[in-house]
């Protein structure tokens, strides 16, 4: 069975810092990863998508790599601002059948 | 429409009453997925439809759980004889195909508080 692990569980930063935050997943056979955002009381927020083939993808401030043989994924988030406080997750697809990890919950201090 | 909707936002229900949650997927999109987030919990997948086919259902938590999809779109998951642990958020989310290539996009959730 797939288990997806996220650490820091949480993480507080001063304003304009660069930070990373690391899944972990114990199967490699994934057809993609998935990094998401969660705002409190609202639905999640698709940030970033690697397929299993790619290593990486970027948008904007936001860079994800995926290393599927370690089964391990980073998203790292430069020059961080306040509104980027929130809870991230990532998620590990293989045949339909996706896992979450329990997210870290991010603080950015201005 | 714009995104995925799912209704009601909010719904309070006493134990044992029957429940039904509802999504519109985005337009176009084949592929439907339901979630289950309790409090201090991760996400839980309960089940995916394909088009109106939800090929494996083993992902709902007991009997009392059940999902349906008509027309390729709208989507209910019915939950009967509802119980305290049934209390969580559940989030739905659709694909343009599937979510082995496509990403997905998520609804706003029914926060469902079972008393």
């Amino acid at each position: 069975k797939q288990e997806v692990t996220q650490i820091p569980a949480a993480l507080s930063v001063p304003e304009g810092e660069n930070l990373v935050l690391n899944c972990s997943f114990t199967d490699s056979a994934i057809y993609n990863l998935q990094w998401f955002r969660q705002d409190p009381g609202k639905g999640l927020t698709s940030l970033l998508l690697i397929q299993s083939s790619q290593r990486e993808q970027t948008s904007g401030r936001l860079n994800a790599s995926l290393d599927k043989s370690s089964g391990r994924s980073t998203l790292y988030i430069a020059a961080s601002q306040p509104g980027d406080s929130a809870t991230y997750l990532c998620a590990v697809i293989a045949n339909n059948d996706m896992r979450f990890g329990a997210g870290t919950r991010l603080t950015v201090k201005p | 429409g714009a995104g995925v909707s799912q209704s009601p936002s909010n719904k309070v229900t006493e134990k044992g009453k029957d429940v039904e949650l509802r999504c519109d997927p985005i337009s176009g999109h084949t592929a439907l997925y339901w979630y289950r987030q309790s409090l201090g919990q991760g996400l839980e997948f309960l089940i995916y439809f394909q088009g109106n086919s939800a090929p494996d259902k083993s992902g709902l938590p007991s009997d009392r759980f059940s999902a349906e999809r008509t027309g390729g779109s709208v989507s209910t998951l019915t939950i009967q004889r509802t119980q305290q642990e049934d209390s969580a958020v559940y989030l739905c989310a659709s694909s343009l195909m599937s979510a082995n290539y496509n990403e997905q996009f998520f609804g706003p959730g029914t926060r469902l508080t079972v008393l």
